[in-house]
């Protein structure tokens, strides 16, 4: 079974551009999660999505959004982008709920450099 | 602040030796997983631990969930340079919303040969 893929792996970006990423669960996994990881704040959860809806939410800007499509492949969107959204952004899936038994996969991340 | 402090934040240990990772968490925990996360790169599940007292192991890698102490150590036996990496725990927070998953603090382990 693949694991969970992530696009790009590395992205490069001005200040004031928008960036999407995109990520793709494993077969059969229904929820998706997102991670911003920092060295100074560690991993921070940013939103989860189960069949199509956003069902839970991070305390990030509304700069952050996200969705997810009929075949579980999520999309991570960040306008306007700061200095400071520079970042590993990481991507889990589990089948079910995280937290009620199921275990997350992660995938590789991306590397958002914002200059 | 955090919700889930580990301690140490780094540590360095000669090959051979063994080593405790502790987790702490300021809210009731629902459950606990352990992470390993090699440098850029995504996280790598060890181990779910859900009831208090549980203890899991896996190769040279144990898990216990102390529920009344809040609180988990990842203890590894006899330290090899393939266990260096970060060490992540993880918990669910039970919203009406729904669940939220959050992460400690990392702690850094270098192993030397």
């Amino acid at each position: 079974k693949a694991g969970v893929t992530q696009t790009p792996r590395y992205l490069i970006k001005t200040r004031g551009q928008q960036v999407t990423l995109s990520c793709s669960p494993i077969s059969g996994h229904r929820s998706v999660s997102w991670y911003q990881q920092t060295p100074g704040q560690g991993l921070q959860f940013l939103f989860e999505y189960f069949s199509e809806t956003q069902r839970n939410k991070g305390n990030f800007p509304g700069r952050f959004s996200g969705r997810q499509f009929s075949n579980s492949r999520s999309e991570m969107n960040v306008s306007t982008l700061e200095l400071g959204d520079s970042a590993l952004y990481l991507c889990a899936s589990s089948l079910l709920i995280p937290g009620r038994g199921d275990e997350q996969f992660f995938g590789p991340g991306t590397r958002l450099t914002v200059l | 602040s955090q919700e889930l402090e580990q301690s140490p934040q780094s540590l360095i240990v000669q090959e051979g030796k063994n080593l405790t990772i502790n987790c702490t968490s300021s809210k009731t925990l629902y459950g606990l997983y352990w992470y390993k996360q090699k440098y850029g790169e995504g996280l790598i599940f060890l181990m779910m631990l859900q009831k208090g007292g549980e203890e899991k192991s896996h190769e040279k890698i144990t898990a216990k969930l102390d529920e009344k102490k809040q609180q988990s150590s990842l203890h590894i036996t006899a330290s090899q340079p393939s266990h260096a990496g970060i060490y992540l725990c993880g918990a669910v927070t039970l919203r009406p919303t729904g669940n939220q998953f959050y992460f400690g603090t990392g702690t850094s382990l270098t192993v030397i040969p």
